[in-house]
């Protein structure tokens, strides 16, 4: 079956540090993969999404790229700020019979100014 | 106008009551789900509803039961609750066909004493 697996948290950093934190799959087929945030109190959201080898998922100065070689989609961002400070997650689905979006443990991120 | 909306966002009660939690989507997609997250943020699909008809049911009691009245509403309704089932319930919508992206409500957070 599908699975993901996250860097352990918590991540603290101060501001403008830069950010990885890595993600590294098992699917069967060609999965679609995910970067959802979640904001303190607030539901999920999409940050970011690759849906094939190499392509690169960006959005709000974070940055993915789909690795089928070596089944990652590390998340990284140059210079971190106080508001990035949430829990991420990485996800996949890969569709067919397993029709659904499977997650990562979730990472927590905390930057101090 | 909010994408996906959960009633209520709070929801405090005592074991063995019987209680819903409603949500409402706007986008037009055609599948919704529920998860819940506990207290480690770790996200469990529970169902999956496409065009009104149940498509995942994973391993959750028959005390949950969801129902969709049309394809914009997927409530869960929970019987004789329990104190492990405290935790932060999310809605989502998808579009099929869409990269698998799916839309996340605000949560509701249910609290049993």
């Amino acid at each position: 079956g599908n699975s993901v697996t996250q860097m352990e948290g918590p991540v603290t950093l101060s501001e403008e540090a830069f950010l990885t934190i890595n993600c590294t799959y098992t699917a069967t087929g060609y999965p679609s993969l995910f970067w959802y945030v979640q904001y303190p109190g607030e539901g999920l959201q999409l940050l970011l999404k690759a849906t094939k080898a190499d392509d690169k998922g960006s959005n709000k100065g974070f940055e993915a790229t789909y690795r089928k070689e070596t089944t990652s989609f590390h998340l990284e961002k140059g210079s971190v700020q106080v508001s990035d400070s949430a829990v991420y997650f990485c996800a996949l689905n890969s569709g067919g019979s397993n029709y659904k979006l499977t997650f990562g443990k979730g990472t927590l991120l905390t930057v101090n100014p | 106008d909010t994408a996906v909306s959960q009633t209520p966002k709070y929801l405090v009660t005592q074991m063995g009551n019987d209680k819903s939690i409603k949500c409402e989507q706007n986008l037009g997609h055609d599948t919704m789900y529920w998860y819940k997250q506990d207290s480690k943020k770790f996200l469990k699909i529970m169902f999956s509803y496409n065009n009104k008809e149940l498509i995942i049911n994973e391993t959750v009691p028959n005390r949950f039961s969801p129902k969709s009245p049309d394809k914009a509403h997927l409530n869960l309704h929970i019987n004789s609750l329990e104190l492990g089932d405290s935790a932060v319930y999310f809605c989502a919508c998808e579009l099929s066909g869409s990269s698998y992206e799916q839309y996340f409500g605000p949560g509701t957070r249910l609290t049993v004493t």
